[in-house]
């Protein structure tokens, strides 16, 4: 069973770019959420999408994106990137909607803006 | 008031010791509750969930969950220096899907 897996690991951009982190969802995982941890905080909740719908989106402006393809993987969009959105972005797969599915977390990707 | 609390330590335990790691959260109508363990530059592990009130046990870990004082707690018995990592509570959000964390708390075992 292979786990959840995130490209790429490290990711250096300038403000103002554009940027696509992807996500590879646990085999047999319909339901994908991404997750933002600045230093020192914990992860806040940005979407989750489910059999390729947005399922529901925490509090982030619309230039952060995304999508979920067939096979369950996704991938998060940023527009317009700015210095505060640095940070290690988190995907995290479950077998349905729902907290008490539990979530499986990839090893994230650190985004830093510069 | 931030939906979920923990004090950030660093709580510093010796090997061996017991570990108590607290988390309060502020919406009475959450059902679920975590505990993940993140080591630095790596992603959350859960370790533990809870439902119910009382005392859950897996291993050296046992969850503690009081819903009156909306109050949840994590115990180590038999702390290791492999346990030094930050704890995150996780609490279900109103919405049933999303997570709220807490900033997580800082545990440091020392030989």
């Amino acid at each position: 069973e292979t786990g959840v897996t995130q490209s790429p690991t490290h990711l250096i951009k300038t403000r103002g770019q554009q940027v696509t982190l992807r996500c590879s969802s646990q085999s047999g995982h319909n339901t994908v959420s991404w997750y933002q941890q600045a230093l020192g905080q914990g992860p806040q909740f940005i979407f989750q999408y489910y059999r390729e719908e947005e399922n529901g989106r925490g509090n982030f402006p619309p230039r952060f994106s995304g999508l979920q393809f067939p096979n369950y993987s996704s991938e998060l969009n940023v527009n317009a990137l700015e210095l505060d959105d640095s940070a290690l972005y988190l995907c995290a797969s479950s077998l349905a909607i729902g907290t008490n599915y539990g979530y499986t977390f990839g090893s994230g990707t650190r985004l830093t803006v510069v | 008031q931030k939906e979920v609390e923990q004090n950030s330590g660093p709580l510093s335990v010796p090997e061996g010791a017991i570990a108590s790691l607290n988390c309060t959260y502020s919406d009475r109508g959450s059902q679920s509750f975590f505990w993940y363990r993140q080591y630095s530059g790596k992603s959350p592990e859960l370790i533990m969930f809870i439902y119910s009130n009382g005392d859950k046990e897996d291993g050296r870990f046992t969850a503690q969950l009081n819903k009156a004082s909306q109050y949840v707690s994590l115990l180590i018995r038999d702390s290791q220096p492999s346990d030094s990592a930050t704890y995150l509570c996780a609490v279900e959000g109103r919405s049933g899907y999303a997570l709220n964390f807490g900033k997580g708390t800082s545990l440091l075992v020392t030989p």
